[in-house]
């Protein structure tokens, strides 16, 4: 069971805004930054997200996320039918016996 | 620019002791603040962290898997290593080796199927 709680599904449809949501704890989230990863199938995960909302190069402004507390969110804008992917949340948790956590990933699909 | 792939054998057998190769470029393992580590996704599931390794040698493991996992480097040869005593059938799944930047795995390897099946 994952650390980092995302729903299993989003949708949308072209040119919506879809939100991701990535719950966890003070130990990781609360305490950590967050990065979001972007999977296509059959590929490695993506870098989308660093540092809580830091995009790195390559990636389009479409791409946004932020974080409050002990919670974070993927927010992506102008829908387009190549987002249609898996994403996950990912942050260091504080916890002795954990290091690293990762959300069970989000399947977005695109209407 | 970095780069990462994983080698290894596809199949296990039940019991046995799977060890996987991570070859690099683009990074040194002997440069301060360098991290590396594996990552595992089952099959349609979601993506579960096993092992990271630091330049200075220092290592944490997956609490759930420490007993199973060893961890190695050879930065003189630009690989490093995961070893899985005992495998089973659960762990079946692609491993992916990574870079970690500042607290994000940024750079990741294609990835390897293992089936671990008799």
């Amino acid at each position: 069971q994952s650390r980092l709680s995302q729903p299993r599904s989003a949708s949308g449809t072209p040119g919506q805004r879809v939100t991701i949501s990535c719950s966890g704890s003070t130990s990781n989230i609360g305490s950590n930054t967050v990065n979001w990863y972007q999977q296509f199938p059959g590929t490695a995960p993506r870098l989308l997200i660093h540092s809580d909302n830091q995009r790195p190069s390559g990636v389009p402004d479409r791409f946004s996320a932020s974080k409050s507390g002990t919670s974070a969110s993927l927010a992506i804008s102008g829908l387009q039918s190549e987002d249609e992917a898996d994403y996950y949340c990912a942050t260091w948790d504080d916890s002795l016996d954990v290091y690293w956590a990762f959300g069970g990933g989000t399947k977005l699909t695109v209407l | 620019q970095i780069t990462l792939k994983e080698s290894g054998p596809t199949l296990a057998q039940p019991t046995e002791t799977l060890t996987l190769t991570c070859s690099f470029s683009g990074f040194s393992l002997n440069t301060p603040g360098v991290g590396v580590g594996w990552i595992r996704q089952p099959p349609g599931k979601a993506l579960e962290w096993l092992a990271l390794i630091y330049w200075n040698d220092d290592r944490r493991y997956n609490s759930a898997l420490r007993s199973r996992l060893t961890i190695t480097k050879d930065a003189s040869r630009n690989q490093f290593f995961l070893s899985m005593t005992n495998v089973d059938p659960v762990d079946t799944a692609t491993y992916y080796c990574v870079h970690m930047g500042l607290r994000r795995w940024d750079y990741w390897g294609q990835g390897t199927l293992v089936t671990v099946s008799s």
